[in-house]
C-alpha cells in the first residue's frame, strides 16, 4: 500500500457525461500528479498540482480539469466524455522533490 | 519536451537467468530515472531510481545504470524469479523545487518462465 488513496475503483458512464476521480496523496506530500494509461498510449502524465496550484501540465485535453483543495486532495474532472477516454487514471503524490507513489487508479469505462 | 524510447517491449527468459531494459532520453536536462513495476490490474510500483550524479545503483537483485554521454539508462535483474514477472516501465524527469512530472517509456513485459 503506497499511502495514496483514489476513488471511486470503478466507473462505467456513457458518452457525453461527465465524472470526477478523487485521489488523497500520502501524509506530508504536497504534490499530486494525475496520469491516464490506455492500452495503446502507455503512462500519459496529465496534470501537476503542488501544494493547490498548478504546477505543469501536460496532455491534458481541454475537456479536462483538476484541482488540489486546501487538504490537498485532488480531484480531476472528466467532461463531454467519450469512448477513447477509457482508460486507467492514476494519482500518484510526492514530497517537494521526491519519488512519485501511484495510487491504485480509477478504471473509467465509457460506453 | 523529453522522449523516452524503452526496448524489448516484451521480454521472455528461464526462471534464475538475467533481464535487461534498456532506455534512451532526449532531454539532457533531466537528472531523475526512476523505474515501475506493474503488475496486471495493479498501480505503477517504483522499484529502483537513479539521479544523474551517480552511474550505477544496485538493490539486491536489480540494478540499474546510467551513461549520462550516450543518454541512455538500464535495468538489469538477475537470479529472475516467476514473480518477477510484470511490466516493468522506465521513466525520466527534470528533478525540480516542488516535484517533477514524469515521462515514461512504453513498457516492457516480462515473463519469467519457470
Amino acid at each position: 500500500d503506497s499511502g495514496v488513496t483514489q476513488t471511486p475503483k470503478h466507473l462505467i458512464t456513457a458518452t457525453g457525461q461527465r465524472v470526477t476521480l478523487r485521489c488523497s496523496p500520502r501524509s506530508g506530500d504536497l504534490s499530486v500528479y494525475w496520469y491516464q494509461q490506455s492500452l495503446d498510449q502507455g503512462l500519459q502524465f496529465l496534470i501537476q498540482y503542488y501544494n493547490g496550484e498548478e504546477r505543469a501540465k501536460g496532455n491534458i485535453l481541454e475537456r479536462f480539469s483538476a484541482q488540489q483543495f486546501p487538504d490537498l486532495h485532488s480531484e480531476l474532472n472528466l467532461s463531454s466524455l467519450e469512448l477513447g477516454d477509457s482508460a486507467l487514471y492514476f494519482c500518484a503524490s510526492s514530497v517537494e522533490v521526491g519519488e512519485q507513489y501511484f495510487g491504485p487508479g480509477t478504471r473509467l469505462t465509457v460506453t | 519536451g523529453e522522449n523516452v524510447e524503452q526496448h524489448p517491449s516484451t521480454l521472455s527468459v528461464q526462471e534464475g537467468d538475467s533481464a535487461v531494459i534498456k532506455c534512451t532520453y532526449s532531454d539532457s536536462a533531466s537528472n531523475y530515472f526512476p523505474w515501475y513495476k506493474q503488475e496486471l490490474g495493479k498501480r505503477p510500483q517504483l522499484i529502483i531510481d537513479i539521479r544523474s550524479n551517480v552511474g550505477e545503483k544496485k538493490d539486491q537483485r536489480i540494478a540499474v545504470t546510467l551513461n549520462k554521454t550516450a543518454k541512455h539508462f538500464s535495468l538489469h535483474i538477475t537470479e529472475t524469479q516467476p514473480e518477477d514477472s510484470a511490466v516493468y516501465f522506465c521513466a525520466a524527469s527534470i528533478k525540480r523545487a516542488a516535484g517533477n512530472k514524469l515521462t515514461f517509456g512504453g513498457g516492457t513485459r516480462v515473463l519469467v518462465k519457470p
